[in-house]
């Protein structure tokens, strides 16, 4: 299976601290995309990142990818308390249909 | 563009009883995809449309469950009859160019089978 899984399961910082995810997967894949849901809410779309690609930057969001290791990183920069939700990364192989690890729960304190 | 609109928000029945689930996607996008979220088992894909057409509905659990997509602009799916293990939340979300920029989801419907 190429879905992800995301390390750690769950992550409590204080705001202004930065937050790191992690996200492994088996097998190759066209793109990777990250994901945050809030309590109750749908996903929103983050980021999305090609096998071709090394790093991506979208305002405090950072994404690396090494597709020799199979595994991807989303860094929040300056996390503030609305940053607090579930972060999910997601793999698209050949299909193109996106395969979801089960989630990083992130928590900032204010 | 109100973005992918799912209805209804949750959604309350009987065991045994039929569940009709509405998806509107993006206009203009030709992917549509159908998942269910539990904690046990985190996000599930349960089938896919490209162009109205079913392509993978592998993840159906059951014959109790059915998708349809009579065109661009709806989809459905039932749950006949529903039964307690079906509570969880649905989700659908659409796509364009091979999900190229993404996917977008709706707000889910939440069902519990009581």
């Amino acid at each position: 299976s190429q879905q992800g899984e995301e390390d750690p399961q769950a992550l409590s910082i204080q705001e202004g601290e930065n937050a790191t995810m992690n996200c492994s997967y088996k097998t190759s894949i066209n793109n990777l995309q990250w994901y945050r849901q809030n309590s109750g809410r749908g996903l929103v779309h983050l980021i999305l990142i090609r096998s071709n690609e090394r790093e991506k930057h979208s305002g405090r969001l950072r994404v690396t990818l090494d597709t020799s290791k199979k595994s991807s990183s989303l860094l929040i920069t300056a996390s503030r308390a609305a940053d607090t939700a579930s972060y999910f990364c997601a793999t698209s192989g050949g299909s193109y249909i996106p395969t979801f690890g089960r989630g990083t729960s992130l928590i900032v304190h204010p | 563009d109100a973005g992918v609109i799912q209805s209804p928000r949750h959604e309350v029945t009987e065991m045994g009883q039929e569940v009709t689930l509405r998806c509107k996607p993006i206009s203009g996008h030709n992917s549509l995809f159908w998942y269910r979220q539990t904690m046990m088992r985190g996000l599930e894909l349960l089938i896919y449309f490209n162009n109205n057409v079913p392509i993978d509905d592998s993840g159906m659990p059951e014959d109790r469950f059915s998708a349809k997509m009579p065109n661009a602009s709806f989809s459905t799916l039932k749950i006949q009859p529903s039964e307690p293990r079906d509570s969880a939340v649905y989700f659908c979300a659409s796509s364009t160019g091979q999900g190229a920029f993404g996917y977008t989801f709706g707000s889910g419907t939440r069902l519990t089978v009581v």
